[in-house]
């Protein structure tokens, strides 16, 4: 069974451009949550989707946004990058019990 | 909301010694579960693992929720064992709550 895959895998961008992170969930897996890891802040949760609407959601500012199509495919997009938002982006998806984690994107904001 | 603290934050070992990883959580959780993270990201799943003991080769796991608190024991470590360890709970609201993990240091 393949796992969670990620697109793309690294990425930069600079300052107040936009950019749109795709996840791809294990077969099955109707649950796809985001995750944000920084070295200061660790990993912290972005938001949860289950069959196309948003289960639940972090404390992140507005600027971060997700959705879920019917075939469980999720993408998360964040507006008007900062420096701050560089970081390494995770999904997991999961059905019910334990979560599979995707290889991450790797976002750099200059 | 719930702390997940983890200890020892790092730990530097010599190949074949045996290492003992703590999590504790403030309050009851839904899920508990224990990841490596490789040195290119992946975040890899140990165990799913909200009570009892669980073996996986050299790995094993044990939580005991009522005291709200869970173990990783790695024995004869490899320097592949080399990474961050994480433990993530699932709190009633249903969302993750990741630790700030334990680097570990793997020395041949």
């Amino acid at each position: 069974k393949a796992g969670v895959t990620q697109t793309p895998r690294y990425l930069i961008k600079t300052r107040g451009q936009q950019v749109t992170l795709s996840c791809s969930p294990i077969s099955g897996h109707r649950s796809v949550s985001w995750y944000q890891q920084t070295p200061g802040q660790g990993l912290q949760f972005l938001f949860e989707y289950f069959s196309e609407t948003q289960r639940n959601k972090g404390n992140f500012p507005g600027r971060f946004s997700g959705r879920q199509f019917s075939n469980s495919r999720s993408e998360m997009n964040v507006s008007t990058l900062e420096l701050g938002d560089s970081a390494l982006y995770l999904c997991a998806s999961s059905l019910g019990t334990a979560f599979s984690f995707g290889p991450g994107t790797r976002l750099t904001v200059l | 909301g719930i702390q997940v603290e983890q200890s020892p934050p790092d730990l530097i070992l010599q190949e074949g010694a045996n290492s003992t990883l703590r999590c504790n959580f403030s309050d009851s959780v839904n899920n508990l579960q224990w990841f490596h993270q490789n040195p290119w990201g992946q975040l890899i799943n140990l165990f799913y693992i909200p009570s009892g003991t669980k073996q996986n080769g050299r790995l094993s796991a044990t939580t005991v929720a009522t005291e709200r608190y869970s173990l990783l024991y790695i024995s004869s470590s490899q320097t592949t064992d080399s990474g961050v360890y994480f433990c993530a709970v699932v709190n009633r609201d249903d969302k993750i709550i990741f630790g700030k993990g334990t680097r570990l240091h793997i020395l041949p």
